[in-house]
């Protein structure tokens, strides 16, 4: 099976922009989960998506937005962008939603300038 | 706020020695899974443990749970120059709203050849 897929790798964007990243899971899984990782406050969870609708969500500000197509891939919007989202964005998908192993992507690693 | 907190920080070792990590963790888990990062790039999920088992292996790992001192350790035996990257516990919190994985800031291993 091929592994949960993250595109793009790399981005750079200025303030105020917005940002969308996407992420195919492994075939057949239909949870999708982002994080947020940075050197300061390590890895934070985002949100989730399971079969179309957000199931849980982290401390996160509006400006952070997400969703998932029939087909379980999943995209995450950030508005507004702001320095401090630099960071490598995780996405990790499992077969089932609350105590799953979670398989991750490579990331894409986001600079705002 | 960080669920888990490793120790510790930062683990240097010879190849062939025994690593050993430490997870310490503040609520109740579902299960307590592990995961390993290289340099950046996505998390490796290792092993989850659940909140009902007190021991599992895999291959080289050995992976033990103590849910009365809420604590969890990772060892990793005849270690390789492969096995440096930064390890993380992550505490499933998941119920009915849906998944959360709640990351620990990670144990940097090196191992020298």
């Amino acid at each position: 099976k091929a592994g949960v897929t993250q595109t793009p790798r790399y981005l750079i964007k200025t303030r105020g922009q917005q940002v969308t990243l996407s992420c195919s899971p492994i075939s057949g899984h239909r949870s999708v989960s982002w994080y947020q990782q940075t050197p300061g406050q390590g890895l934070q969870f985002l949100f989730e998506y399971f079969s179309e609708t957000q199931r849980n969500k982290g401390n996160f500000p509006g400006r952070f937005s997400g969703r998932q197509f029939s087909n379980s891939r999943s995209e995450m919007n950030v508005s507004t962008l702001e320095l401090g989202d630099s960071a490598l964005y995780l996405c990790a998908s499992s077969s089932g939603t609350g105590g799953y192993s979670q398989y991750f992507g490579a990331g894409t690693r986001l600079s705002v300038l | 706020s960080q669920q888990g907190e490793e120790d510790p920080q930062a683990l240097s070792i010879q190849e062939g020695e025994n690593a050993t990590m430490n997870c310490s963790y503040k609520t109740s888990i579902n299960n307590l899974q592990w995961y390993r990062q290289n340099s950046g790039r996505g998390l490796v999920h290792l092993i989850l443990i659940r909140s009902n088992e007190r021991e599992k292996h895999s291959g080289r790992l050995r992976v033990t749970l103590d849910t009365s001192k809420k604590s969890s350790s990772l060892l990793i035996t005849a270690s390789r120059a492969a096995d440096t990257a930064s390890y993380f516990c992550a505490t499933d919190v998941s119920n009915q709203a849906g998944t959360a994985l709640i990351f620990g800031k990670g144990t940097t291993l090196s191992v020298s050849s």
